[in-house]
């Protein structure tokens, strides 16, 4: 069984650029979640999605970040315009009908310059 | 609300060591607590998951205890390698379905 894809791995931009990453979560998972991991800190969640619902996106900062997941498949995280604290490891996980364990992506490290 | 602690915040032992990582929770309404693993600039891999009903899994060297009592988990790693420096993170799965985590412990083992 494939695991929870990400890309790309890493992405360097700099400060006022748009960037936007990419998941595609385990087959058959409806539940999918977006968090941002700061260096030396545990992750935070940014937006929870229930097959296309964001049904939790309150730690989301809607003025620069914006995520879709229209199909309810895969999601698309986006930030525009990036700034300098944006300098972190974006994850993507995924969980069952369950939701009592979710399964992370390699995740995304973006430096912002 | 819920706030997971970590302690120590790094670690430094001897190849061949037994060590104790430790994590602590306020709220003991929990579904289940889990053990992640991170290598510098890499994902999250899954060591260990509790269930709330558990009071420990073991995995190879690996032993993880909950007791939600005393609002406390640990993570017994035996033997250690210096394959096995990385972060440790805990997290648990609150009533919410949402995952709260730990700051992590980074382990250096040293040849």
């Amino acid at each position: 069984e494939a695991g929870v894809v990400q890309s790309p791995r890493y992405k360097i931009i700099e400060k006022k650029q748009p960037v936007a990453f990419w998941c595609n979560p385990i087959s058959g998972h409806n539940t999918l979640y977006w968090y941002l991991q700061n260096l030396g800190q545990g992750p935070e969640l940014l937006i929870r999605y229930e097959n296309e619902e964001a049904v939790d996106d309150s730690q989301l900062p809607k003025d620069r970040f914006s995520a879709e997941r229209l199909k309810g498949v895969d999601s698309t995280l986006k930030i525009q315009p990036a700034e300098l604290g944006d300098s972190a490891v974006y994850l993507c996980a995924s969980s069952g009908t369950s939701k009592y364990e979710q399964f992370f992506g390699p995740g995304t490290r973006l430096t912002v310059l | 609300k819920q706030e997971v602690t970590q302690i120590p915040a790094a670690l430094s032992v001897p190849e061949g060591e037994n060590l104790v990582l430790n994590c602590s929770f306020t709220d003991s309404a929990i579904y289940n607590l889990q053990w992640f693993r991170q290598d510098p600039g890499k994902g999250l891999t899954s060591l260990l998951l509790i269930q709330s009903s558990q009071r420990e899994q073991t995995s190879g060297r690996l032993n993880a205890s909950l007791d939600k009592s005393s609002g406390r988990s640990t993570l017994y790693i035996a033997a250690s390698q210096p394959g096995d420096s990385a972060t440790y993170l805990c997290a648990l799965l609150d009533s919410n379905y949402q995952l709260i985590w730990g700051a992590g412990t980074k382990l250096i083992i040293k040849p």
